[in-house]
């Protein structure tokens, strides 16, 4: 089976832009979590979102939002980039919502100039 | 809020050796506690995850051991191999969102 695949893995933007990044979960999976990555602040939860619905969100603005598809891949968005959003984004599968294993994909390093 | 310490920072150990990193979690309705390693330029791999109805699980040359009462749980890693050198996390979960302690830094030399 694939594995849980993120595009761009890397991304370079200037503050005031917005991005969106893409997860692509594993096949038959259709829960979709997202996590940020940085050396000060480590791995923190974003959201998550289960049959296109957000059913779990973190302590970050409302500039970063996210939506998942009908085909359970995830978009996430960040507008009016900041210096402090430079960081790897993860995104994590899992088979359903709840207290279940989740499987990470490699990131996407998005760095803010 | 929930929070999860995890020690040491760095760790290095010989080949062959044993290596354990702890860890601390404060919220005592957490039911599921999931180690994962990652390497450089890589996302966390899930190596083990322990639920709370469960005091040990072991998986090859690694183990988790959870204390339910103290709150904490452990990683044990024996005959550690170069190839173990990464960061390791732990985390701690009650619903879809996982907690993760700072990381350690384990070093195998040969």
């Amino acid at each position: 089976k694939a594995g849980v695949t993120q595009t761009p893995r890397y991304l370079i933007k200037t503050r005031g832009q917005q991005v969106t990044l893409s997860c692509s979960p594993i096949s038959g999976h259709r829960s979709v979590s997202w996590y940020q990555q940085t050396p000060g602040q480590g791995l923190q939860f974003l959201f998550e979102y289960f049959s296109e619905t957000q059913r779990n969100k973190g302590n970050f603005p409302g500039r970063f939002s996210g939506r998942q598809f009908s085909n359970s891949r995830s978009e996430m968005n960040v507008s009016t980039l900041e210096l402090g959003d430079s960081a790897l984004y993860l995104c994590a599968s899992s088979p359903r919502t709840g207290v279940y294993e989740q499987y990470f994909g490699p990131g996407t390093r998005l760095t803010v100039t | 809020g929930e929070n999860v310490e995890q020690h040491p920072s760095t760790l290095s150990v010989q080949e062959g050796d044993s290596a354990v990193i702890k860890c601390t979690y404060s919220d005592s309705a957490s039911n599921y506690f999931p180690w994962y390693k990652q390497e450089l330029g890589k996302g966390p791999q899930l190596i083990i995850d322990i639920r709370s109805n469960v005091g040990e699980k072991k998986d090859q040359r690694i183990a988790v051991t959870l204390n339910k009462t103290a709150k904490h749980f452990s990683l044990h890693i024996t005959e550690t191999q170069p190839e173990d050198s990464a960061v390791y996390f732990c985390a701690a979960s009650k619903t879809d969102k996982l907690i993760f302690g700072t990381g350690t830094r384990l070093q195998v030399f040969p």
